[in-house]
């Protein structure tokens, strides 16, 4: 199974500044995708992290308040801008390999807004 | 709109008990998944169950994939303290995710 370095592993961050997330994955896999969670919570689908072009946003989310690159098969960031206390949660980057749907986690990131 | 629909949202159970977590959906899935979410970490997978009918065991754990492969349940005989958790269940393409149970085993 895939390793995954997610990173930072937590931050508070002043409302309107922004935070870039970063997920380092040991192995080339087929997809990537950013997930937000709250506390306890279950995990809400932000984006899928596209190789070489524009990731596919999830209805809700945007490309202006969420940026994310994916410049190779093993490397993706997320970008959270003009932060808002609204947006304090945890940040998960997952994997698939191969074909099948099996999803591997990094630790998450968890960000407070103050 | 793809959704998975997970009962209960909490439970809190004395150590010994047995109990089963249930995932539906309206839709059929080639497959789905159970993860299991300890705090300050992300979900890991537990079990991917494919064929209708399928009964898959992990030790005290036994999933069940619905005979239309529109649900699923988790069953925790003897439930430990070790067990205490988010249990997440996951289905399609992009993996979507249902609401989630928090499960806390009391010693």
């Amino acid at each position: 199974s895939a390793v995954i370095s997610q990173k930072p592993s937590r931050d508070i961050c002043q409302r309107g500044t922004s935070l870039t997330i970063q997920c380092q994955v040991d192995s080339q896999v087929t997809m990537m995708f950013w997930y937000r969670q709250q506390p306890g919570q279950s995990l809400t689908l932000i984006a899928t992290a596209n190789q070489g072009s524009e990731a596919t946003y999830e209805s809700g989310f945007v490309i202006d308040k969420f940026p994310i690159s994916r410049p190779n098969l093993t490397f993706s960031t997320l970008t959270v801008s003009n932060m808002s206390p609204e947006d304090s949660s945890i940040y998960l980057c997952s994997v698939i390999e191969g074909l099948v749907t099996e999803a591997f986690f990094g630790q998450g990131t968890r960000l407070t807004v103050v | 709109t793809q959704l998975l629909e997970q009962s209960p949202q909490f439970l809190s159970i004395q150590e010994g008990e047995n109990l089963t977590v249930y995932c539906n959906s309206s839709s059929v899935f080639s497959s789905l998944q159970w993860y299991r979410q300890e705090p300050g970490e992300g979900p890991v997978l537990l079990v991917t169950v494919v064929t209708g009918g399928e009964v898959k065991k992990l030790k005290r754990l036994t999933f069940q994939f619905g005979d239309a492969r529109k649900d699923s349940s988790l069953h925790i005989t003897a439930a430990q303290p070790g067990d205490t958790g988010l249990y997440l269940c996951a289905a399609g393409g992009k993996l979507i995710f249902g609401q989630g149970t928090e499960l806390s085993v009391k010693p």
